[in-house]
């Protein structure tokens, strides 16, 4: 069974653009999480979609936003860029959500300048 | 309310020994509490998850304790080896919510 994949890997982008990353659940997980990682702050949830549906959202700004498809892949996109936002974006699938074991991707390292 | 604090932030056990690391949460609603472990340059995997209703559970070497009353839980790794040397993260979640995370503990296992 193929695990969790996103993309792009690398990512570097300055101040002010916006970027969309990508995520591919597991077959035939609903759910999709996303956090973003940094040694600051640890993991933080950014939000959840289960069947198209945003389903839980953590506390970051409006420029964070997402969606998902039919097919469960899940994109997320930050616009206006800021140097904080440097971070590993990690996807999560599961089954059912944060009740159940999430399995985590390799994650995508976006680098702001 | 929604926090998980979790300590120490760093670790350095002598292989063959025991690490422990604790966590508490404030949020009474929260019912399921699992622990990641993640290697560099990987995504965090699920290492070991318990419910409120027990004590503790066993996985191998590792073992959660559940202090519901004290709202703490903690993970022991008996006869830690130079390959449980990651980053550990106790989380908790309820039902429909999601999953907040501690802030990490890096585990060092020296040989």
């Amino acid at each position: 069974k193929a695990g969790v994949t996103q993309t792009p890997r690398y990512l570097i982008k300055t101040r002010g653009q916006q970027v969309t990353l990508s995520c591919s659940p597991i077959s035939g997980h609903r759910s999709v999480s996303w956090y973003q990682q940094t040694p600051g702050q640890g993991l933080q949830f950014l939000f959840e979609y289960f069947s198209e549906t945003q389903r839980n959202k953590g506390n970051f700004p409006g420029r964070f936003s997402g969606r998902q498809f039919s097919n469960s892949r899940s994109e997320m996109n930050v616009s206006t860029l800021e140097l904080g936002d440097s971070a590993l974006y990690l996807c999560a699938s599961s089954l059912l959500g944060a009740y159940n074991e999430q399995f985590f991707g390799p994650g995508t390292r976006l680098t702001v300048l | 309310q929604q926090q998980v604090k979790q300590s120490p932030q760093s670790l350095i056990v002598q292989k063959g020994g025991i690490s422990i690391i604790n966590c508490a949460y404030e949020n009474t609603a929260f019912d399921y509490f699992p622990w990641y472990q993640q290697f560099p340059g990987k995504g965090p995997a699920l290492l070991i998850a318990i419910r409120p209703d027990v004590s503790e559970k066993k996985e191998g070497r590792f073992t959660i304790s559940f202090n519901k009353s004290a709202k703490q839980f903690s993970l022991h790794i008996m006869d830690s080896q130079p390959g449980d040397s990651a980053t550990y993260f106790c989380a908790a979640s309820n039902q429909g919510g999601k999953l907040i995370f501690g802030q990490g503990t890096e585990l060092s296992v020296k040989p």
